[in-house]
């Protein structure tokens, strides 16, 4: 499974759009990007998912590059309840299917 | 519906005792995950499952063990406790590869 980068903290301001990086240069061409977050203590809540397309939900867009050695989590307008651990795994495809293995992950802070 | 349901909630156990985390989960999912996460960090993989009868080793499985005799169910054991255990556990399922669902966790002391 490819191994991920994140930057350990961002701050947005509510209300703006927050955007995470995530690179996993080591990810393989059947394996998907997926993002979760993790508010305070509880498990961990799926955000988004793509494999090379851009993805967009009710919660979030998902932007992977061309090259696929790294994505962007858009949140279009963060709110205080945003603010969370967000989590971008790569994997879960090719020889690695079915292992979902997550890294240290970003704490986004929303503040007022 | 359900979803995914770990129990107990909260346990504390004594050194060298062994106990069984349950996960249940009434989405028919293929896959189902074991995850640990000490206090400040990340979540560490168990063990993981594809579907029934087949398990597989995640990242830290030592001192762990897994079975999947039925779809809905995947009972995490813990063997001869030690205080490095002291963790929360969540259980995960989901559709071959798609968005997984965690359960609300495990709060494991062991003194």
């Amino acid at each position: 499974d490819a191994k991920t980068t994140q930057p350990t903290s961002m701050d947005c301001a509510e209300g703006r759009a927050a955007n995470l990086p995530c690179n996993h240069s080591t990810i393989s061409g059947n394996e998907y990007v997926y993002w979760y977050r993790q508010i305070h203590s509880q498990g961990p809540q799926y955000i988004i998912h793509g494999l090379k397309n851009n993805e967009t939900n009710e919660m979030a867009s998902l932007i992977i590059t061309e090259d696929r050695k790294s994505s962007t989590l858009i949140l279009p307008h963060a709110t205080l309840r945003d603010t969370a651990v967000y989590y971008c795994i790569g994997g879960a495809g090719g020889t690695s299917y079915g292992k979902l293995t997550f890294g240290q992950g970003t704490i986004l802070t929303v503040h007022p | 519906n359900a979803g995914v349901t770990q129990t107990p909630k909260f346990r504390i156990l004594k050194i060298g005792q062994s106990m069984t985390l349950q996960c249940t989960q009434d989405m028919n999912h293929n896959y189902m995950y074991w995850y640990r996460q000490d206090p400040g960090m990340g979540l560490k993989l168990i063990y993981y499952s594809v579907g029934a009868g087949i398990t597989d080793k995640g990242e830290v499985p030592n001192g762990y063990n897994v079975s999947r005799s039925t779809t809905e169910d995947f009972p995490l054991r813990l063997e001869l406790a030690a205080p490095s255990q002291t963790s929360v556990y969540f259980c995960a399922s989901s559709y071959l590869a798609s968005e997984a669902f965690f359960g609300q966790g495990t709060r494991l002391t062991v003194v």
